[in-house]
């Protein structure tokens, strides 16, 4: 069965400081992966994506990941947090010949404190 | 923005109404997807169109939920006799030309009391 996990609920950081937000997958093939953040009652914003090439992919707001097809990860980063990243931040992933399976995880809530 | 436009944000209503949300897609996209997220989970998928066609349905879209999408432009979905159970935020989407990753509407928030 297709699953992302996001083993943590929670992930809180001082501003300043670098942050890792971890996604795992189980999903057959050579799957398309994705993050998402989510602000309080806003829809879902697109972050970054891999899709082949480069192991590490650059996104929106200073975001990058990291893939690592033998461990099936591919966590979130950022050198350093703000305090605007607070927010809740997805992972999902998709089977690259089947556009519309979607599988998201069950989301980390991101705390950056000053 | 992203160019999907939901209406109405926030909808509260009593148990047993009838709700009914509205998705307009980024233009001339052809696909279009319904998604439900409950409290502390993460989206799933309910429903896709490719233009009018309604070609796949989640087991998590009831018979009380009918979505439509005439002419392949807007959609609706309706969800009849509301239960409270039905209480979360619906989101629609639309992919990217490619049709790699989503891009998602500020969503509908529904509350059942």
């Amino acid at each position: 069965a297709q699953s992302v996990a996001q083993p943590e609920d929670q992930v809180n950081v001082a501003e300043g400081n670098p942050l890792t937000v971890k996604c795992t997958y189980s999903v057959s093939g050579n799957p398309y992966l994705f993050w998402y953040v989510q602000y309080p009652n806003r829809g879902l914003q697109f972050l970054l994506k891999y899709i082949t090439g480069d192991n590490l992919v650059k996104g929106s707001y200073g975001f990058e990941a990291e893939f690592n097809k033998s461990q099936t990860s591919f966590h979130l980063k950022k050198p350093s947090a703000l305090v605007s990243d607070s927010a809740l931040y997805f992972c999902a992933v998709r089977d690259r010949w089947n556009f519309n399976k979607f599988y998201f995880g069950s989301g980390t809530k991101l705390n950056v404190k000053p | 923005d992203t160019g999907v436009s939901q209406d109405p944000r926030h909808k509260i209503t009593k148990r047993g109404q009838n709700v009914t949300f509205r998705c307009d897609p980024i233009s001339e996209h052809n696909r279009l997807y319904w998604y439900r997220q409950t409290l502390g989970q993460g989206p799933e998928f309910l429903t896709y169109f490719q233009n009018e066609a309604q070609l796949e349905k989640s087991r998590l879209l009831s018979d009380r939920f009918s979505a439509e999408r005439p002419k392949g432009s807007f959609s609706t979905l309706e969800i009849q006799r509301t239960e409270q159970g039905d209480s979360a935020m619906y989101l629609c989407a639309s992919p990217n030309p490619a049709g790699r990753e989503l891009f998602f509407g500020e969503g509908s928030r529904l509350t059942v009391l």
